[in-house]
């Protein structure tokens, strides 16, 4: 049973527009989310998190949104820029258990020029 | 500081045949985590560690063993490979604090094929 998703295997945008890549989880004892970035042959590097008491948590041009009631979080990347080319990891941990995270399967952006 | 460092980056192996990969970090956190990655499967974690001298099993622990003698170094071994081990493996460290959670580092990766 997965309990984080990301439905959307690829997404495709062109360089300056607004990338919004999409997350949904089913545990409801996850309270802490994060996005990783993955280049290829690299490991994943850390993004932007947020916290369950928030809905939304700004770093530059990225903006990761919480709903918690859907269970949903998406990450917007304004504007968006070939170096962002990448695989995005959603990933949620859940209070006790602090330091294991569960990862979505992840979305591969393209950036076009 | 080197951050996470994997060896070896790269191993083939025959169906069978045991192997260590190690994990090193200098950043003195207290978590280590070793991580397999399959094609459209995600990241899965496989067993971690919160601290010297203790491991626990994550997601998918069978086939593995581990081992955390020194606070800075992780081990992953497999005892016998099957060909269904053939993945990418990442390894991770974290700092620990209470009421905080904070992001994993992660290692460049080890590419295993079983044959």
């Amino acid at each position: 049973d997965q309990q984080v998703k990301q439905n959307s295997p690829s997404l495709s945008v062109q360089e300056g527009r607004i990338s919004i890549l999409n997350c949904d989880y089913t545990n409801s004892m996850f309270d802490y989310f994060l996005w990783y970035k993955k280049y290829p042959a690299e490991g994943p590097t850390f993004l932007i998190s947020i916290s369950s008491i928030k809905d939304k948590n700004e770093d530059g041009r990225f903006t990761v949104f919480l709903n918690k009631s859907a269970k949903h979080l998406s990450l917007h990347i304004v504007p968006s820029q070939p170096g962002d080319s990448a695989v995005y990891f959603c990933a949620a941990s859940a209070g006790g258990s602090n330091y294991k995270l569960t990862f979505g399967k992840g979305t591969l952006l393209t950036v076009n020029p | 500081n080197a951050g996470v460092t994997q060896t070896p980056k790269f191993r083939v192996l025959k169906t069978g045949q045991s192997m260590t990969l190690l994990c090193a970090q200098d950043m003195n956190h207290e978590y280590m985590y070793w991580y397999r990655q399959d094609p459209g499967m995600g990241l899965r974690l496989i067993h971690y560690s919160v601290g010297e001298g203790t491991t626990a099993k994550g997601e998918v622990p069978d086939g593995y063993n581990v081992s955390r003698l020194k606070k800075q170094n992780f081990l992953l071994g497999l005892e016998s490979a099957a060909p269904s081990q053939t993945s990418v493996y990442f390894c991770a460290s974290s700092y620990s604090h209470s009421g905080s959670i904070d992001e994993q580092f992660f290692g460049p990766g080890t590419r295993l094929t079983v044959l």
